[in-house]
């Protein structure tokens, strides 16, 4: 079946320690997104990429950066820089960034900073 | 930009009753979804339904698009209903999804 996979599920990072968040799609789908999620709250958009090689900043990117070397993969980064990166993530794809296409979303990944 | 507002905030229905959820905007839409978070983060789509009318089973939704609203109607809810609904729009030549604040549901048993 086709879908999204996000890995791992859970992720402790340590202050001053980067950490990558995985994002896997077999649905042949062009666009790509990072959104997070905090307790109680809607979902805020980090990075989105149209294509390959192409990404664009989102209304919260700072402290993040992402890649798209490959079709299937989206991986983001989640920097020293990020001061408060405790929250949700989730990763999404489209077939394109049209109006008219919607999201499927992958599972998820807890990040919590000790 | 556009605003989204959701309501209620929270729902606590018992099992079997019915209920609606309201999705207000504030600028004419290109698209418009209806996701259910389950209580382990998973987002699931219910609904692509920028006008009119679908119906899925127990769930149906409504967008005027018009009157800038969408509606999400649950029949003879179930435990399994729990979660937080959102609706998430597009306006025009935007490349993002906004998503309101969403509704809390628990279904008692």
């Amino acid at each position: 079946d086709g879908g999204i996979t996000q890995s791992p599920k859970y992720l402790f990072r340590k202050e001053g320690q980067n950490v990558t968040l995985s994002c896997e799609q077999n649905l042949n789908h062009d666009a790509m997104y990072w959104y997070r999620q905090d307790p109680g709250q809607g979902l805020r958009l980090i990075y989105y990429s149209q294509i390959v090689n192409d990404f664009q900043k989102g209304d919260i990117a700072e402290g993040y950066s992402v890649s798209r070397e490959k079709k299937e993969s989206f991986p983001l980064t989640v920097t020293s820089a990020q001061k408060n990166p405790t929250a949700f993530y989730l990763c999404a794809s489209s077939i394109g960034t049209e109006d008219y296409y919607g999201y499927t979303f992958g599972s998820g990944t807890r990040l919590t900073v000790v | 930009g556009i605003q989204v507002e959701q309501s209620p905030p929270d729902l606590i229905l018992q099992e079997g009753a019915n209920s609606t959820l309201r999705c207000n905007f504030s600028d004419s839409v290109n698209n418009l979804q209806w996701f259910h978070q389950n209580p382990w983060g998973q987002l699931i789509n219910l609904f692509y339904i920028p006008s009119g009318t679908k119906q899925n089973g127990r769930l149906s939704a409504t967008t005027v698009a018009t009157e800038r609203y969408s509606l999400l109607y649950i029949s003879s809810s179930q435990t399994t209903d729990s979660g937080v609904y959102f609706c998430a729009l597009r306006t025009s030549g935007t490349y993002k999804y906004i998503f309101g604040t969403g509704t809390r549901l628990k279904v008692l048993a």
